[in-house]
């Protein structure tokens, strides 16, 4: 069965820490892997989409970057504002083509 | 460009009744897809329109249903409630199939 794992579950960081967020999946081929931000009672926020091994995205603090596996959303020097909880879905290329979520990693920058 | 707009925003039921929930995509857009969100199980996928026709739909019961109209606006219908029906469900268009989807606010279903 196709799964995406997210880790950690949670993760707290101080204002200026550095850290990264792990995405991995086991779809059998990938025609998108995409990264959102949802912030409590509201709708995901679209960030960013990776199409193949090698690809790297850039917006403010957050940098993407996607291998055979998995995909990484970098955070640097990160502030209060960043704290939410970052969703990755992936979408593949054979059978039902659904865009399949993980369970997302909660992130709180403390000031 | 307005965004993925949804209505009711919060809507309260009782176990039997049934809801419909509305969905206006971004201008241009012809894909519509509706999603479950709970605490416990995260986003899942309900089902998926294309220019009026359902491409994809998720595990979830016949109770569930969903239609697109021909001016890409869509709605979800949910028959004879459950208490674990409460959740957040929420829609999201993308200009063609296979792209980035961007999400409405949702609307927050609470079933008592």
């Amino acid at each position: 069965e196709d799964q995406v794992t997210q880790s950690p579950e949670a993760l707290r960081l101080q204002e200026g820490e550095s850290s990264s967020l792990n995405c991995s999946y086991t779809v059998s081929g990938l025609r998108g892997l995409f990264w959102y931000r949802q912030d409590p009672g509201k709708g995901p926020e679209f960030l960013f989409t990776l199409y193949s091994a090698g690809e790297e995205k850039e917006k403010e603090r957050l940098k993407a970057t996607l291998t055979k596996k998995e995909s990484f959303l970098h955070i640097t020097a990160p502030k209060p504002e960043d704290s939410a909880t970052y969703l990755c879905a992936v979408r593949m290329k054979e059978g039902a083509q659904k865009l399949v979520f993980g369970q997302g990693t909660r992130l709180t920058i403390n000031p | 460009k307005a965004g993925v707009t949804q209505t009711p925003r919060y809507l309260i039921k009782t176990r039997g009744q049934q809801v419909t929930l509305s969905c206006s995509p971004i201008s241009g857009h012809r894909s519509v897809s509706w999603y479950q969100q709970t605490p416990g199980q995260g986003l899942q996928f309900l089902f998926e329109y294309f220019s009026e026709t359902q491409r994809n739909k998720g595990n979830f019961p016949g109770r569930f249903s969903g239609r697109q109209f021909s001016n890409s606006r869509s709605e979800m219908n949910v028959s004879t409630l459950e208490l674990g029906d409460s959740a957040l469900y929420l829609c999201a268009s993308s200009l063609v199939a296979y792209n980035e989807q961007f999400f409405g606010p949702g609307t927050r279903l609470t079933v008592l």
